[in-house]
Order: structure tokens, then C-alpha cells, then sequence
């Protein structure tokens, strides 16, 4: 197993281009997550999917848009990129029941907007 | 709104201390989590604690809930460098969902 795997791992942007970050689990786990790190803030959740199909809201999710169109797989869109934007990535996955929340954390992907 | 506040934000101690990092709320929380992260990599999952006084360990970790569940301790005995990493708590509110609410972080280096 790969575990929750992101691409790509490191990109650069300029300010308006627009890219998509790829989060991929093989656990068959049911919820999905995107959150963003920053210096001295700790994890804030972008957005969420509790399922296939479904998206939610996090903390921040100005800025921002994902998909689920597949249970394996939740995309995260940035439509015309700002430097505010800079930061690091990370997705997750947990299972709906059991496992007492834990969430499992891929690699990360590091964004510079200039 | 900073929901989870944890102290200290950095910690720098010689090999062998012992220290205690402290995750503290005014909410309170279903189940509390502790992350670790290493430089380039996601965090990962070390403990959950679920009822209020519970305690756990992990080999030279211990790890505490408030009896409030509002509240929550990772203490590390006899620290080698191989802990030097970025510790997160998290709280999770109940419900279905039971988002994560993360804290700030403590930033830890043991300096052999």
C-alpha cells in the first residue's frame, strides 16, 4: 500500500495562473481532507469530502475549489493563484468509522505563488 | 479562532532532559489526538485519547486527557534526538464528520 500519496511535490507559480494538486489513498478510506500549513499556524482544513461526489467547507476555503469524483481521489483546484497562497499542502484520509479519527497524512506539496 | 492553544511553541533540550508539552482549550473535545511531523513529511498519528483522565504511553511518551476532555500533556522522559520533530495536538468536536481542530504546534530539537 502507498498510503495517501500528492502530486507533484514541489511547484512554483506566478500570481493568476491557475494549477490542481492530485490526492490519491489506496486504503479505501471514505473522508478525505486538504488542509494548508504555514509558518507559526499550525494545520488549517481547506476543504473536506465525506464521500464520493461530496465536498465541504473547512477553515479557508476562499481561494480555493476540489473534487471527488472518484472515492480514491480528491483534487485540489486553485483557480488564479495568489501570493497569499504560498504554502505547504497536505492532504488526508480517514475511514467513516472506527479507527478513533485518525487521519493519514500524505507527503505534502510546497507551493510558491511569486 | 485558535481553538487548541499549545506551549511551548519551540523547546531546545540536551539529551536525556525530560520536558512536557502542553495542548490546552476552553471547548471541549470527543477525542484528542497527538501528531508528530517530521521536516518534509506529513504528520503522524502517535496517540488518540478518548475519556476524560485517561493516560497512555508509548515507550518514553506519556500522554494525558483533562478531565474535562478540555485539555491534554505529552510528556517525554530521558529525550534523544530521534524525538526532535514538530508535535501537533488535535481535537476532534463529536459528530459524524469529527473534523480536526489543529493546534499550533510545538517545535522540538534535542541536541545530542
Amino acid at each position: 500500500n502507498a498510503g495517501v500519496t500528492q502530486t507533484p511535490k514541489f511547484r512554483v507559480l506566478k500570481t493568476g495562473q491557475s494549477m490542481t494538486l492530485l490526492c490519491a489513498q489506496d486504503m479505501n478510506h471514505e473522508y478525505m481532507y486538504w488542509y494548508r500549513q504555514d509558518p507559526g499556524m499550525g494545520l488549517r482544513l481547506i476543504h473536506y469530502s465525506v464521500g464520493e461526489g461530496t465536498t465541504a467547507k473547512g477553515e479557508v476555503p476562499d481561494g480555493y475549489n476540489v473534487s471527488r469524483l472518484k472515492k480514491q481521489n480528491f483534487l485540489l483546484g486553485l483557480e488564479s493563484a495568489a501570493p497569499s497562497q504560498t504554502s505547504v499542502y497536505f492532504c488526508a484520509s480517514r475511514r467513516r468509522a472506527g479507527g478513533n479519527n485518525e487521519q493519514f497524512f500524505g507527503p505534502g506539496t510546497r507551493l510558491t505563488v511569486l | 479562532t485558535q481553538l487548541l492553544e499549545q506551549s511551548p511553541q519551540f523547546l531546545s533540550i540536551q539529551e536525556g532532559e525530560n520536558l512536557t508539552v502542553y495542548c490546552n482549550s476552553s471547548s471541549v473535545f470527543s477525542s484528542l489526538q497527538w501528531y508528530r511531523q517530521e521536516p518534509g513529511e506529513g504528520p503522524v498519528l502517535l496517540v488518540t485519547v478518548v475519556t476524560g483522565g485517561e493516560v497512555k504511553k508509548l515507550k518514553r511518551l506519556t500522554f494525558q486527557f483533562g478531565d474535562a476532555r478540555k485539555d491534554s500533556s505529552l510528556h517525554i522522559t530521558a529525550a534523544q534526538p530521534g524525538d526532535t520533530g514538530l508535535y501537533l495536538c488535535a481535537g476532534a468536536r463529536g459528530g459524524s464528520q469529527g473534523n480536526l481542530i489543529f493546534g499550533k504546534g510545538t517545535k522540538l530539537s534535542v541536541k545530542p
